[in-house]
C-alpha cells in the first residue's frame, strides 16, 4: 500500500531554520513534491525531487533519499508569512496510469516573533 | 507557473439541491485535471481524475452518480455535487496536470468552499 508520514505540528522562531521531515512507502515511486497551503487557500507548489539529493530554491530546499524513503523540506530565514501547512506528496506510477499524487496529512508550522 | 481558476469560490445551498463547480486552466491546455476534497485540518483526498473527452476515473468510495464530472474541453472541467447534504460540506479543490513524464506536476485552483444547510 501507500503511506506518507509527516509531523502534525511544528513551531519555530522568526529568522530561524526549520526542517520538516516526510517518510513514505509506495510501490511505484515516481517523484516527491512539497506544497505550501495557507489556511483556507489551495496548495501552492514549492519543490519537486525525483533523484537523490538536495534541490535549493531561494529560502526553501528539499532533500530526497529514495533508498530510505525519506525527504525533508528546509526553510531558512523564517518569516511570519511562512506560517502555513506544508504538504508532502508522492507520485506513484502504479496508480491507475495518471501519475496520481498521494498526499500526507500535512505539517502545520507556526512561526513566532 | 500555470494558472488554474475555480468558480465559485464559495457557495451555500440547501440540502437536496445540486451545485456545479468549474475548474479552468487559464493559459494552457489540460488533458487531465484532478478533483480533491479537504475537510478541516485534514489533507487533500483525491476524489477523481478528470480526462478530456472520456469518463472520469473515481477513487474507491467516491460515488460517481453523486459527484458528476464533465471534462468537455481542454481548459474546463466541472464537478457537480448532486442532491447535496450537510456531510458534503467541504473545501473542493481542482488541479491541472502540467508537463510530461518526469517533469509532470500539478497546479491547484484556489478552491471552492461548499456549505450545505
Amino acid at each position: 500500500g501507500q503511506n506518507i508520514d509527516q509531523p502534525t505540528e511544528m513551531t519555530a522562531t522568526e529568522g530561524a531554520i526549520v526542517q520538516i521531515n516526510c517518510t513514505y512507502q509506495t510501490s511505484g515511486f515516481n517523484g516527491l513534491f512539497w506544497y505550501q497551503q495557507h489556511a483556507g487557500e489551495a496548495p501552492t507548489f514549492l519543490s519537486y525531487n525525483v533523484l537523490d539529493g538536495l534541490e535549493e530554491k531561494g529560502r526553501f530546499s528539499s532533500f530526497l533519499s529514495r533508498s530510505k524513503g525519506y525527504s525533508y523540506l528546509l526553510l531558512k530565514e523564517l518569516q511570519m508569512k511562512d506560517s502555513a501547512s506544508y504538504l508532502c506528496a508522492v507520485r506513484d506510477r502504479f496508480s491507475g496510469g495518471y501519475n496520481k499524487l498521494i498526499f500526507g496529512a500535512g505539517t502545520r508550522l507556526a512561526v513566532h516573533p | 507557473g500555470a494558472v488554474v481558476s475555480q468558480h465559485p469560490s464559495w457557495v451555500i445551498c440547501k440540502s437536496g439541491t445540486s451545485v456545479k463547480i468549474e475548474c479552468r486552466s487559464l493559459d494552457f491546455q489540460a488533458t487531465t485535471m484532478f478533483w480533491y476534497r479537504q475537510f478541516p485540518k485534514q489533507s487533500l483526498m483525491l476524489m477523481a481524475t478528470s480526462n478530456e473527452g472520456s469518463k472520469a476515473t473515481y477513487e474507491q468510495g467516491v460515488e460517481k452518480d453523486k459527484f458528476l464530472i464533465n471534462h468537455a474541453s481542454l481548459t474546463l472541467s466541472t464537478l457537480t455535487v448532486t442532491s447535496a447534504h450537510p456531510e458534503d460540506s467541504s473545501f473542493y479543490i481542482c488541479s491541472a496536470r502540467v508537463g510530461r513524464g518526469g517533469q509532470e506536476t500539478q497546479y491547484f485552483g484556489p478552491g471552492t468552499r461548499l456549505l450545505v444547510l
